[in-house]
């Protein structure tokens, strides 16, 4: 594996039910992100970890949980979505001191 | 607040037409402007970064230029298969936060053979 994966690309779930979305990075880098994407909506930044501690929470609902376990692995819990929330979840990585951004190639979700 | 405003935002070429997407910015010192592109159902891809006003970078058919407020995307003779969403961030040279970037909702690109 290269880059960026990310599991499952596709994503079907009710309201109630509990869901995780996984991330690895194959770039040996000491950050990681989660950005939602909307249709018709610009990229929004959701969480950044610094190796391994969450240093950026952006006014995240509590049904989203992150988990950093270490620098290559990244979680999204989900829990008691609702319909809004269904769009493209995307991971990326970057060393820190450069800028640069890599992604992976997202997780579909739809929430029904 | 950084903001980012692309232009047009779909645009449709014939194969060899060239033209330009215009990324417009506002942000509080600009540490980076990156250009992404994203095929659908796909994560963006990197394309450039570009630090400094009258920077220019260049990959195939592309080329990224930079002023003091905006960015262009210059495409030269384009085929179909730079078909895509061409996506702009800024980041912001500002402490603790220099990693955030802001991005624009992006310009759809089609080219038809």
């Amino acid at each position: 594996e290269t880059g960026v994966t990310q599991t499952p690309r596709h994503l079907v779930m009710g309201m109630t039910n509990k869901k995780s979305l996984k991330c690895e990075q194959h770039l040996g880098h000491n950050a990681m992100y989660w950005y939602k994407q909307s249709a018709k909506k610009p990229l929004e930044l959701m969480f950044v970890y610094n190796f391994k501690e969450q240093t950026e929470n952006n006014s995240v609902p509590s049904r989203f949980s992150p988990e950093c376990p270490n620098s290559s692995h990244l979680f999204l819990h989900l829990h008691t979505l609702q319909p809004e929330d269904s769009a493209l979840y995307l991971c990326a990585s970057s060393q820190l001191g450069r800028e640069t951004q890599y992604f992976g190639p997202g997780t579909r979700l739809l929430v029904l | 607040e950084d903001q980012v405003t692309q232009s047009p935002e779909a645009l449709r070429l014939q194969e060899g037409e060239s033209s330009s997407l215009n990324c417009s910015y506002t942000v509080s010192g600009l540490r980076g402007l990156f250009w992404y592109r994203q095929d659908p159902g796909k994560g963006p891809e990197f394309l450039f970064t570009l630090y400094s006003a009258g920077e220019e970078k260049e990959k195939e058919r592309l080329k990224a230029t930079l002023t003091k407020k905006e960015s262009f995307l210059h495409i030269t003779a384009p085929k179909p298969e730079d078909s895509a969403t061409y996506l702009c961030a800024v980041q912001p040279n500002s402490g603790g936060s220099n990693y955030k970037l802001t991005f624009g909702k992006g310009t759809l690109l089609t080219v038809n053979p």
